[in-house]
């Protein structure tokens, strides 16, 4: 079955920065779009970011426009998600998601909590 | 953006019971392709989200056929024929019409 390892959360002071690391198996990766999903502590889903198969297109959601970079590598078989002036706000555990088809994500990985905090 | 309000909240339901979800988009989700999405997902207390059902009705492998989908243009609705124990959790709509993508607020099941 489709694996999804996500790494990289950690406590950051606000205005710092992370990077954010997914690696993905069991699946052509460089056939799929990718996302970022987040969820802040106790809060619903939200959908961060998605790229396309050569990284030629990238979304965001408006609040991380700017700040947050989506990229792979799919010789790695990875994603990343750099984040700059990490806000309060941003804090959530983030999921590496696997888009699969269209209008759609199906597989998830297990997340990495983000803290930002002084 | 394309707004997504999904009903109720919460959910106490009997076991043995059916239970129903609800979710309403602030503009229709048939894309130019022809096919309608909206999605749903279950996510249990710790775990991450499991896909349940796409482009409405298409139940994903595995999902017991307990659970249904249904709905068209902006109004869909999480049908569960009769809850079991491992049911709880909460639940979540997702439209993937065009980005960024929302979800639901997400409803919590629970076994009364």
């Amino acid at each position: 079955e489709v694996q999804l390892v996500t790494s990289g959360g950690d406590l950051v002071q606000p205005g710092g920065s992370l990077i954010l690391s997914c690696v993905g198996s069991r699946f052509i990766f460089s056939a799929d779009w990718m996302s970022w999903v987040r969820q802040a502590p106790g809060r619903g889903l939200e959908w961060v970011a998605v790229m396309n198969r050569d990284s030629s297109e990238k979304y965001y959601v408006d609040s991380v426009k700017g700040r947050f970079t989506v990229s792979r590598d799919n010789a790695k078989t990875s994603m990343f998600l750099q984040m700059n002036s990490l806000r309060a706000e941003d804090t959530a555990v983030y999921f590496c998601v696997r888009n699969g088809a269209t209008g759609t994500v199906d597989y998830w990985g297990q997340g990495t909590l983000v803290t930002v905090s002084s | 953006d394309v707004v997504v309000t999904q009903s109720p909240v919460s959910l106490p339901v009997t076991l043995g019971q059916p239970a129903f979800i609800s979710c309403r988009s602030s503009q229709s989700l048939v894309h130019s392709d022809g096919n309608t999405y909206m999605n749903w997902f279950h996510q249990r207390p710790g775990q991450s989200p499991r896909r349940l059902i796409y482009q409405v009705s298409k139940r994903d492998s595995g999902v017991p056929d307990r659970f249904s989908g249904s709905g068209s243009g902006t109004d869909f609705t999480l049908k569960i024929s009769r809850v079991e124990a491992e049911d709880v959790g909460i639940y979540y709509c997702m439209e993937g019409l065009r980005w960024p993508w929302t979800f639901g607020q997400g409803t919590t099941v629970e076994i009364k």
